[in-house]
């Protein structure tokens, strides 16, 4: 069964800081990874997604995302953060509608 | 505009009274799905359907049952909610594994 695992529960980061938030899945076929954020009180928007070609993908908002096979990881980054970007980050993968997540990363952006 | 409609966004109710949380969605996606989110759980699956009379459970799926009868509507049914129902629900669909799943608003549920 594919699993999601997210290392950081909660990050807390000053405005322009450079952020980095850990994913790592276990599945043994073809992946396809999304990252996902949501505010507060919202619900889930898609940042970006990665299932073939450039591993290195752009999303949204100035996210980025590297998909790192050999190491069964999918970290997201953004150069620069702002305050609006406080909200939780979930990363996940997908496969025959099965969309399994992790457990979510807190993102706390101070002015 | 494209999007998934989810009714009521909240809900309360008493334990035992039976309930409907409706979800549309207005892509044509084949595949729907529920999900409900709690503190420290993250997302969890409840349900999903590849297509119309294909429904599968998820990892949670007790206390709820679900219907397909059109490819849009894919209602979410608590027979006899029960307190340790309280939570964020969501519905979701998607036109296939590559483009992952468009989320509905949300629907607090909670249950007295």
């Amino acid at each position: 069964a594919q699993s999601v695992s997210q290392h950081n529960h909660h990050v807390i980061l000053s405005e322009a800081a450079s952020l980095e938030l850990g994913c790592n899945y276990s599945y043994g076929g073809t992946v396809n990874l999304f990252w996902y954020v949501q505010y507060p009180g919202q619900h889930l928007q898609l940042l970006l997604k990665y299932f073939s070609g450039d591993p290195l993908v752009k999303g949204i908002k100035g996210f980025e995302a590297e998909f790192i096979k050999s190491k069964f990881s999918f970290n997201l980054r953004k150069p620069s953060v702002q305050w609006s970007d406080t909200a939780e980050y979930f990363c996940a993968v997908f496969n025959n509608n099965d969309m399994r997540f992790g457990a979510g990363t807190r993102l706390t952006v101070k002015p | 505009e494209a999007q998934v409609t989810q009714n009521p966004r909240y809900l309360i109710t008493v334990t035992g009274k039976k309930l409907t949380v409706t979800c549309s969605q207005n892509m044509n996606h084949e595949y729907m799905s529920w999900y409900r989110q709690d503190p420290g759980l993250g997302l969890r699956q409840i349900y999903y359907s590849m297509n119309v009379e294909v429904t599968d459970k998820g990892d949670v799926p007790e206390g709820y049952k679900v219907s397909r009868k059109e490819k849009r509507n894919f209602p979410l049914i608590l027979e006899s909610p029960s307190p340790n129902q309280t939570s964020l629900y969501f519905c979701a669909s998607s036109p296939g594994d590559h483009y992952g799943y468009t989320f509905g608003s949300g629907t607090r549920l909670t249950v007295v």
